[in-house]
């Protein structure tokens, strides 16, 4: 079972440039989201989708877009990189909109330079 | 919106002592109790969570307990192993602007000594 899958694992990104942290879930999960998790922060909020075609706002949104065309995947788009978005990024998913157990993905290390 | 706060940030114990990390929030609405163990360099993972019209439930080691009047939960564990070293997060669900949201704690860094 493939579970949650983000990739890359790693990036280093120059300020300014753009990029997309792809995420897929094969359990067929309607609920989806993005964190990011910094030393001392916990788990932050950034975007998230109750399914296909709908997505939210989360505690932490600026500088990032998001979209859901399809219940398999999420992707979190960079579209400016700034040093402050240097984090570890988790995408989760769950079947119900929050109410059960959310499934991480093995998380992308992101360093902007 | 909902704040989830998280106490201690460290947390040192002996094997074989107990451990209790507290958390608190703010929505009076929230009905979601989950908790989550991190090891190091692996992602987040639900070890226990607790739903609002329960006070207390538990899974061998661990237990979780909830006070809806005070808005605050504790997660316990007893006769710590050195497998139970870890970030332990506490979250809450909020429902606003619609849909809900799963908010986190700043997270505990347990330390079990041999």
């Amino acid at each position: 079972n493939a579970g949650v899958t983000q990739t890359p694992k790693f990036q280093v990104l120059k300020t300014g440039q753009s990029m997309t942290l792809q995420c897929a879930q094969d359990m067929n999960h309607e609920y989806m989201s993005w964190y990011r998790q910094d030393p001392g922060m916990g788990l932050r909020l950034i975007h998230y989708s109750v399914g296909a075609g709908i997505t939210d706002q989360g505690e932490v949104p600026n500088g990032y877009n998001v979209s859901r065309s399809t219940t398999e995947d999420f992707p979190l788009r960079l579209l400016s990189a700034a040093p402050s978005q240097t984090s570890v990024y988790f995408c989760a998913s769950s079947n119900h909109p929050g109410n059960t157990e959310a499934f991480f993905g093995q998380g992308t290390r992101l360093t902007v330079v | 919106g909902e704040n989830v706060e998280q106490h201690p940030s460290t947390l040192s114990v002996q094997e074989g002592d107990s451990a209790v990390i507290k958390c608190t929030y703010s929505d009076s609405a929230s009905n979601y109790f989950p908790w989550y163990k991190q090891e190091l360099g692996k992602r987040p993972q639900l070890i226990i969570d607790i739903r609002s019209n329960v006070g207390e439930k538990k899974d061998q080691r661990i237990a979780v307990t909830l006070n809806k009047t005070a808005k605050h939960f504790s997660l316990h564990i007893t006769e710590t192993q050195p497998e139970d070293s870890a970030v332990y997060f506490c979250a809450a669900l909020t429902f606003s602007g619609g849909y809900n949201k799963l908010i986190f704690g700043a997270g505990t860094r347990l330390a079990v000594h041999p």
